[in-house]
């Protein structure tokens, strides 16, 4: 089974500063998505962003981007201009050849002043 | 837009009781899953199912059972619940069509349950 890791449980950040949140996976696999969740308080689930693992550029959705590296099995995600409304739970999650989305134990985003 | 229904969103149960949790799609998604989230856990995978009538196993099945007679439905039923189901549970699907949308997954408000 794919494992999904991330290092950090905690991380902190000021606004308007950038701020990185790591995630690794192990896989035997070729061709599969990457995506990272948002958790706010509220519990909804909210998709940041995804990636294709066929696709050599970084995807990118305004502020949020990451930095994928494939043969690392590397996928970071990189916030810019951080606001106090990214603070929240992330999840870094992996899909392969199944349909399940296997997710890593989450990073505790905290956004100060 | 309705997405992913889930209900009820609270439940506190005594030991060795039963309850169905239920989760509704209004996006024609042929893909169902039930997760758990525990903390410093994650997401876990109790069930899925890939269309009406094909249910499996997840990651942590023991203690539930689910169904899916509908491609709308796919209620998880804890058959004589534990404190150690004590959780928060989420409900989410995906389109298996391809598209744009393809792998991601669209979760339900989660169902915080706690058994006594």
């Amino acid at each position: 089974a794919q494992t999904v890791t991330q290092s950090q449980p905690e991380m902190s950040v000021q606004e308007a500063e950038t701020v990185t949140l790591s995630c690794t996976y192990d896989t035997s696999e070729s061709d599969y998505y990457l995506f990272w969740y948002k958790q706010p308080p509220s519990r909804q689930m909210i998709l940041v962003i995804r990636q294709e693992a066929y696709k050599q550029q970084n995807a990118t959705e305004n502020r949020f981007s990451v930095n994928f590296q494939k043969a690392a099995k590397s996928f970071s995600l990189k916030i810019s201009d951080s606001q106090l409304g990214d603070a929240a739970m992330y999840f870094c999650a992996y899909r392969g050849s199944g349909y399940a989305l296997n997710f890593g134990k989450g990073t505790s985003l905290l956004v100060t002043p | 837009n309705a997405g992913v229904t889930q209900t009820p969103k609270f439940q506190v149960l005594k030991t060795g009781q039963s309850m169905t949790l239920q989760c509704a799609q209004d996006m024609n998604h042929e893909y169902m899953s039930w997760y758990r989230q525990d903390p410093g856990m994650g997401l876990r995978l109790i069930h899925y199912s890939v269309g009406a009538g094909i249910t499996d196993q997840g990651e942590v099945p023991n203690g539930y059972n689910v169904s899916r007679s509908t491609t709308e439905d796919f209620p998880l039923r804890l058959l004589s619940a534990a404190p150690s189901q004590t959780s928060v549970y989420f409900c989410a699907s995906s389109s298996m069509r391809g598209g744009p949308e393809t792998g991601e997954l669209f979760f339900g408000e989660g169902s915080r349950l706690t058994v006594l």
